[in-house]
């Protein structure tokens, strides 16, 4: 079935940056948009940006322009969220989803000094 | 602050049928389509209704949207323990500020 499958919780100090993965099976990776979108604790969801597989481009949040890339890797079907200069408030759960119709499970991102 | 704005909680008996609002502007939903949005407590999100009114495959017709200028709405008929979750409605901004996607706030939906 379809399904996205995401790496790991991070916990990071603030300052750091995380990379978030995101592996994509039972469809075809190139065909879906893929964003990233997060969810601080308790509160509502929040768009990050988009990649398009097939050719890499990018439309990032504007809140986020610079301190996120979303980069992807076709042969893997895999795509990759950055976010540097971290600090308390992107303690978050970071969600991919493909199109929105598909999930992917989630990663916690703990920010602490 | 959200951009589209929805009541922070709902409430309904078994069978009824309630309705959640999402309001917005003319760049969001006033000029595009309207996506719902359900989470159950400690999942990923869920796409529950596209383009307005549209239904995923495998979502219960108990489940409907509709749109009428920049305010949208979701409605659940028959009304069910599991329905249970939290509710958001989304959009696609075309604002000066930037084009990018915004959610509402959530609904939090009690079945009593």
């Amino acid at each position: 079935q379809m399904q996205l499958v995401q790496s790991g919780a991070e916990v990071k100090k603030t300052g750091s940056s995380v990379k978030v993965s995101c592996k994509a099976s039972g469809y075809t990776f190139t065909y879906r948009y893929l964003h990233w979108v997060r969810q601080a604790p308790g509160q509502a969801l929040e768009w990050m940006g988009w990649i398009t597989p097939f050719n890499g481009n990018t439309n990032y949040a504007q809140k986020f322009q610079d301190r996120v890339t979303i980069t992807r890797d076709r042969s893997m079907s895999t795509a990759y969220m950055e976010l540097s200069s971290l600090r308390s408030e992107d303690t978050a759960m970071y969600y991919c989803a493909g199109a929105f119709d598909i999930w992917g499970q989630g990663t916690m991102v703990t920010v602490s000094s | 602050q959200s951009v589209l704005t929805q009541p922070p909680s709902a409430s309904g008996t078994p069978g009824q049928r309630v309705t959640i609002s999402c309001s917005g502007s003319s760049s969001n939903i006033g000029s595009n389509t309207v996506n719902w949005y359900q989470q159950l407590p400690g999942t990923a999100p869920k796409l529950l209704i596209y383009s307005n009114n549209q239904r995923p495959s495998g979502v219960p017709d108990r489940f409907s949207g509709s749109k009428s200028g920049t305010s949208a709405s979701l409605a659940i008929s028959g009304l069910q323990s599991e329905d249970e979750a939290d509710y958001y409605c989304a959009a696609w901004d075309d604002s000066l500020n930037g084009r990018s996607w915004v959610f509402g706030g959530g609904t939090k939906l009690t079945v009593l």
